[in-house]
């Protein structure tokens, strides 16, 4: 059963750029949530889709942003990029909502 | 403002001792409670979760939850030196957002 998929895998972009990262769920798994991890904030919820509906949001600016298609793939998006968006992102997916998530490798995103 | 809070350590425990790892939350009605380790450049893996009060076995790990007293801890067994990573505690809130901790570094010494 293949695990839960992010790409790419490292970026480097410029300020003010905008980047968008992808997700595939584990297959069959309809929830998905994106993370922001930094050394100093940890793990940072950002938001969670299922059935491609936003379920739940973190207290980020508008700037992030994502969406979920109906193959349950999820894709999410930040606009004008800041030097403090510099971190891990983590996607994770589960089954239902009383399940623990499986996280994907991630994407490290390098703003410069 | 809703918390998980964990000790970040580092903990160092000699090979073979039992290490033990601690965590509160703030939402009373909090649901299901999970343990996850991160080794250092990699994502989280899920090795424990527990949804009611008591103790709960597996292998060499066992998690317990006290909901009256808001507190879930991991004890870990004959501990490894592959066991040093930071080890992350998840609370499914009762408005079902997973909210983590900031993690606990824990360092087994040969």
């Amino acid at each position: 059963k293949a695990g839960v998929t992010q790409t790419p895998r490292y970026l480097i972009k410029t300020r003010g750029q905008q980047v968008t990262l992808s997700c595939s769920p584990i297959s069959g798994h309809r929830s998905v949530s994106w993370y922001q991890q930094t050394p100093g904030q940890g793990l940072q919820f950002l938001f969670e889709y299922f059935s491609e509906t936003q379920r739940n949001k973190g207290n980020f600016p508008g700037r992030f942003s994502g969406r979920q298609f109906s193959n349950s793939r999820s894709e999410m998006n930040v606009s004008t990029l800041e030097l403090g968006d510099s971190a891990l992102y983590l996607c994770a997916s589960r089954q239902g909502q009383g399940n623990g998530y499986t996280f994907g490798s991630g994407t490290r995103l390098t703003v410069v | 403002q809703k918390e998980v809070e964990q000790n970040s350590g580092p903990l160092s425990v000699p090979e073979g001792a039992i290490a033990s790892l601690n965590c509160t939350y703030s939402d009373r009605g909090s649901q299901s409670f999970f343990w996850y380790r991160q080794y250092s450049g990699k994502s989280p893996e899920l090795i424990m979760f527990i949804y009611s009060n008591g103790d709960k076995e597996d292998g060499r790990f066992t998690a317990q939850l006290n909901k009256a007293s808001q507190y879930v801890s991991l004890l870990i067994r004959d501990s490894q030196p592959s066991d040093s990573a930071t080890y992350l505690c998840a609370v499914r809130e009762n408005n079902n957002d997973m909210r983590f901790g900031a993690g606990t570094r824990l360092t087994v010494k040969p």
